[in-house]
């Protein structure tokens, strides 16, 4: 497609269940973004891929966050055992190789821990 | 951690006036981007400025990069409803692609 794909839009857990968001980047674009959003906040980044490669995870607030693009190009963001804390908007990104060109981004998932 | 405050953090002006959001930080960036953000949506790309000391105009906006390359500015001339949204300064370090957004200015336009 033209832009970047998230999928769901909109997901509820209950506290403790497992969630994957999916991220399709625009064809082409090597690097895929992860941030993290606040009501209200800038996005906190989270992790990145160029093509397969997972370049800076530091970002990520857990270890039962965990992401992975195996074929460089759809990336999966996997929260284990969701806590309340999670619930935000995860934004996906990505953009041609370099700062230059910005990002291009999807809508986002929000996602609701009860 | 490189910090980006935006500044104010809500505005709400009438149609028709003019405003200016500051973005700072203590570091210095390769380049800076801004973007809008509408509810619901993601972020979109307004402008990226990659030299201190540069200046771009996008229609009514006008964005400009300090000189030192940490801190920009955007100025909005005769302000319209349209402009209402969520305004972010990204920026991003030397030899890295990760962008650091800031805190953002929330912008209301008054019809």
């Amino acid at each position: 497609g033209a832009g970047v794909s998230q999928s769901p839009r909109y997901k509820v857990a209950k506290r403790g269940q497992d969630v994957a968001l999916r991220c399709d980047p625009i064809s082409g674009h090597v690097s895929l973004f992860w941030y993290q959003q606040a009501l209200g906040q800038g996005p906190e980044f989270l992790t990145y891929f160029q093509n397969e490669a997972q370049l800076d995870k530091s970002g990520l607030p857990s270890d039962r966050f965990f992401a992975e693009r195996p074929e460089g190009s759809v990336s999966t963001l996997k929260i284990q055992r969701t806590q309340q804390e999670d619930s935000a908007v995860y934004l996906c990104a990505s953009s041609l190789s370099g700062q230059d060109y910005g990002y291009t981004f999807g809508s986002g998932t929000r996602l609701t821990v009860v | 951690t490189q910090l980006l405050e935006q500044s104010p953090q809500f505005l709400s002006i009438q149609e028709g006036e003019n405003l200016t959001v500051y973005c700072n930080s203590s570091s210095v960036f390769s380049s800076l981007q801004w973007y809008r953000q509408e509810p619901g949506e993601g972020p979109v790309l307004l402008v990226t400025v990659v030299t201190g000391g540069e200046v771009k105009k996008l229609k009514r906006l006008t964005f400009q990069f300090g000189d030192a390359r940490k801190d920009s500015s955007l100025h909005i001339t005769a302000a319209q409803p349209g402009d209402t949204g969520l305004y972010l300064c990204a920026g991003g370090p030397f030899g890295n692609e990760k962008l650091t957004f800031g805190t953002g200015t929330r912008l209301t336009i008054i019809p």
